[in-house]
């Protein structure tokens, strides 16, 4: 089956404790992508990457870093977590490196909670 | 910079209502627009989407068109059912990156 897969889907953390989120695609896809959804503001664009080791900052990258070492595989990191970073987040891929051309595929989401 | 402006919410309709969700965006260049719906629970998935002007994207009975004179992107659906509640989101795509509204709640009541 085609899918996104996000992993944890759920987390609680305190301030400062260094985190990882995986995101994983089984489609082949060149890009892929991370969004925070949050109430009121809907989802901004974090990192996203073009292909293997390409990747670029969205529109609210501070505090996140992200790698791409494996085209399947897009990892979220948090190194240094704060309560503001206390969201829902979205993987996300496409088969094109033009997302424009392509339809997103979106994986379940992880909400993460910053003590 | 680019941006998009949804409709706010929540939107409660009658079943076999008309619904109308309106978008409007700010973008430099052609930029494709879309439609994402969420459903509770629930990762978005691609509703409909025109990647040049005057396109007309369809789905499920879902119709938006894309018009650059009005930078708009209204979302119409002609006869509204209950399965079609959801959280409605507008997009816009220039180049690599994405920008999406704040996203529209639908409910519909039998």
């Amino acid at each position: 089956e085609a899918q996104v897969t996000q992993n944890p889907r759920y987390l609680i953390t305190v301030t400062g404790k260094k985190l990882t989120v995986t995101c994983s695609q089984n489609m082949n896809h060149e890009y892929m992508s991370w969004y925070r959804q949050d109430p009121g503001l809907g989802l901004r664009q974090i990192y996203y990457s073009m292909n293997v080791e390409v990747t670029d900052k969205g529109d609210v990258p501070e505090g996140y870093k992200v790698s791409r070492k494996e085209k399947r595989n897009f990892p979220l990191i948090l190194e240094s977590p704060s309560p503001n970073q206390t969201s829902l987040y979205f993987c996300a891929s496409s088969r094109s490196p033009d997302p424009g051309e392509e339809t997103q595929y979106f994986g379940p989401g992880t909400r993460l909670l910053v003590l | 910079g680019n941006s998009v402006t949804q409709m706010e919410g929540p939107v409660t309709l009658s079943e076999e209502a008309f619904l109308t969700i309106n978008c409007t965006y700010t973008a430099t260049g052609y930029p494709s627009l879309f439609w994402y719906v969420q459903y509770p629970g629930e990762g978005l998935q691609l509703l409909l989407k025109a990647t040049k002007a005057d396109d007309k994207g369809s789905n499920k009975g879902f119709e938006a068109t894309y018009r650059k004179e009005t930078t708009s992107f209204h979302l119409e659906k002609g006869s509204v059912q209950v399965s079609d509640s959801a959280v409605y989101f507008c997009a816009v795509n220039t180049g690599n990156q994405f920008y999406f509204g704040t996203g529209t709640s639908l409910t519909v009541i039998p």
